[in-house]
């Protein structure tokens, strides 16, 4: 079983739709946790740290449930610029481990 | 704004040639990391150094070493690069957990690697 394990996609969801991913993770001491977005041919970037229950920024909320190891992402409100792969990560000490990423695509 | 450098974007070597890949942050960061990325595996971490001179293996580690003299550069060796090492090499820095609940990796811009 993967440390972490997202649908890989692809989304395919249109303009101003709402979209939801969900993460999973095995690690029950995993400390923290990450939503990254990554363009193509780009490196992965910060989007989003889930210490606690959850937090929101804008039209994107995090959730986080101990209790069933999963994350979630929500993007309400989607952008044609919200097209990219995002990837979940979870950290334990010093180390990330992530997912293999969720692509999606905002159709015009 | 923290920046993290790998030394060429585009790389190409030939079987059983020795590689280096050279990375360099500029935010006095702890730790530094070198992942590998394919389709459908995902980030994947080779090594990672917490210190300078210290290292630690990731989760796939056979075929590399890795080199931190200076606290701020981060070298990626392959030894004698095979074809299943083609990839993209991403390295990565961040700030020690330790004490804050704050933690971000910054990532360069990726080395993508073809070994012929």
């Amino acid at each position: 079983r993967k440390e972490v394990e997202q649908d890989p996609g692809p989304f395919n969801v249109p303009e101003g739709a709402t979209v939801a991913f969900n993460c999973t993770y095995s690690n029950s001491a995993s400390q923290s946790f990450f939503w990254y977005r990554q363009d193509c041919r780009k490196e992965p970037k910060l989007l989003m740290s889930v210490y606690s229950s959850g937090n929101e920024d804008g039209r994107f909320t995090a959730q986080l449930n101990r209790a069933s190891q999963y994350i979630s992402l929500l993007i309400r409100d989607s952008k044609l610029s919200d097209s990219a792969t995002y990837l979940c990560g979870e950290r334990f000490k010093e180390k990330l481990t992530f997912g293999t990423g969720t692509r999606l695509t905002i159709i015009p | 704004d923290v920046k993290v450098t790998q030394s060429s974007r585009y790389l190409v070597k030939r079987t059983g040639e020795k590689v280096f890949l050279e990375c360099v942050q500029d935010m006095d960061h702890e730790n530094m990391f070198w992942y590998r990325q394919d389709p459908g595996l995902g980030l994947r971490l080779i090594y990672f150094s917490y210190d300078v001179k210290m290292k630690e293996k990731g989760d796939i580690p056979e075929g590399y070493s890795v080199s931190r003299e200076k606290k701020e550069r981060f070298s990626l060796i392959l030894e004698s690069a095979s074809t299943n090492q083609t990839s993209m090499y991403l390295c990565a820095s961040s700030t020690s957990s330790r004490g804050t609940s704050l933690y971000e990796q910054y990532f360069g811009p990726g080395t993508r690697l073809t070994v012929t």
